[in-house]
């Protein structure tokens, strides 16, 4: 089975400090990891991936397979940053695959 | 490229009834895939379709069913409709099975079951 935890429903940050979106996962396997963000009235796009290790919009996660955690940072955080976070994860199992999505954390930085 | 395309936007529907959601995904992805998203549940994978298949399906009842068309046009079934059925169903596409991490979200389709 494989899961994803976002433990924070909504996290609030003033402009200018640095942002930690905490994400746990459960899977057997080699994970593929994903961040999605969907700000408001728009469509629930993807934001990052860990395989590339790039960093998006001032964003990077780092896959910790010890800790099994693929926290999302970011040293400044921006207005235009409030937006929903998705964390997910690709598995395969068996010949099956899917993506599982944390019930998501509310980024809302206050100006 | 256009992106992926739901259609109806919005819908209202009482109990008992049926509904079918139709997508379009990107042109030239052939993976699609479907969830429901609630506010208490966050997003619950439904099924994922390749090349006219059902790949894998989740954890929901059986009135809740797909197909896939040799277009990867998509649609998702909903028979004998009830109150907690009402949620934002989202469809995905994805290029291949490899890169089926990477998806391309719709807008949605609210249904509304009263």
């Amino acid at each position: 089975a494989q899961r994803v935890t976002q433990p924070e429903k909504l996290l609030s940050v003033f402009k200018g400090a640095p942002v930690e979106l905490k994400c746990n996962y459960s899977y057997s396997g080699s994970p593929e990891l994903f961040w999605y963000v969907q700000y408001s009235r728009q469509r629930l796009q993807l934001l990052l991936r860990h395989i590339s290790r790039e960093s998006i919009k001032g964003f990077t996660a780092d896959l910790n397979k010890g800790e099994t955690s693929f926290h999302l940072k970011k040293p400044f955080a921006q207005e235009e940053d409030s937006a929903m976070y998705y964390c997910a994860l690709h598995g395969r199992t068996g010949g099956y695959q899917k993506v599982t999505f944390g019930t998501g954390t509310k980024l809302q930085v206050i100006p | 490229k256009a992106g992926v395309t739901q259609t109806p936007r919005y819908l209202i529907k009482t109990r008992g009834q049926q509904v079918t959601l139709s997508c379009s995904p990107i042109s030239g992805h052939r993976s699609v895939s479907w969830y429901q998203q609630t506010p208490g549940q966050g997003l619950q994978f439904l099924f994922e379709y390749f090349s006219e298949t059902q790949r894998n399906k989740g954890n929901f009842p059986g009135r809740f069913s797909g197909r896939q068309f040799s277009n990867s046009r998509s649609e998702m079934n909903v028979s004998t409709l009830e109150l907690g059925d009402s949620a934002l169903y989202l469809c995905a596409s994805s290029r291949n099975r490899d890169a089926a991490g990477e998806l391309f979200f719709g807008e949605g389709s609210r249904l509304t079951v009263l």
